[in-house]
């Protein structure tokens, strides 16, 4: 299957800073989707992304579907506590099916 | 507008017994995908169908485990006489379209499943 290398593995932060992770594949995707988990429960879809280049917010997160088509990045800016989580890339080739998903990034928010 | 519903959120099987697992996608979707996520790992993509057809199930193990998506009533996923190694959380997700614009793919809240 196709393999997403999202980095970095965690994060260490503290409240108020910026936050940038991402996730490279070696195939071209068509959508790229950003999630956040919280122990215990499913994933939450925070972005969807359909066009190369596209920048996409939804309020202090901002997602971009690069250019090659091969890689996403997601920005948190001014992080606060409730950001704590996991955060998963998922990936949709253009035959379409599956999505595939990152290894995550966690994220901890020093108060 | 409810979302993805999955239940149990709990499931306990011994050894050898038989674990059914369902999930109602969210309104007007129609396209249901079925994940499995091990303690600290990620979602491995099992089983994705839409109404009454199997699409793909390149995930899916080869035996024990199949999946359903009848024209009424939710997608179950069943494995049959569970060993220790099933003990995982299997997530649903639910989609409208199966590709191109607007595949968003909600989650559901999962079903943790143990098996002693």
């Amino acid at each position: 299957g196709q393999q997403l290398n999202q980095s970095p593995q965690s994060m260490f932060i503290q409240e108020g800073e910026d936050v940038s992770m991402n996730c490279t594949s070696s195939s071209i995707f068509n959508t790229w989707l950003w999630y956040k988990q919280d122990p215990g429960e499913g994933p939450v879809l925070l972005i969807a992304l359909y066009k190369a280049g596209e920048l996409t917010s939804n309020g202090r997160l901002t997602a971009q579907f690069g250019i090659t088509r091969k890689d996403s990045f997601l920005n948190i800016s001014a992080s606060i506590p409730s950001d704590v989580g996991i955060y998963f890339c998922a990936g949709q080739l253009w035959t379409g099916n599956q999505f595939y998903f990152g290894t995550g990034t966690s994220l901890t928010v020093i108060p | 507008n409810a979302g993805v519903m999955q239940n149990p959120r709990h499931l306990v099987r011994r050894r050898g017994q038989e674990a059914r697992l369902r999930c109602s996608p969210m309104k007007g979707h129609s396209h249901v995908y079925w994940y499995r996520q091990l303690p600290e790992e990620g979602l491995k993509f099992m089983v994705y169908l839409q109404k009454e057809n199997i699409i793909d199930e390149s995930g899916m193990p080869k035996e024990r485990f199949s999946a359903e998506f009848p024209k009424e009533g939710p997608s179950i996923l069943r494995i049959q006489q569970v060993v220790r190694g099933d003990s995982a959380a299997y997530f649903c997700a639910s989609s409208r379209t199966g590709w191109g614009m607007n595949t968003e793919a909600f989650f559901g809240q999962g079903t943790r499943l143990t098996v002693v």
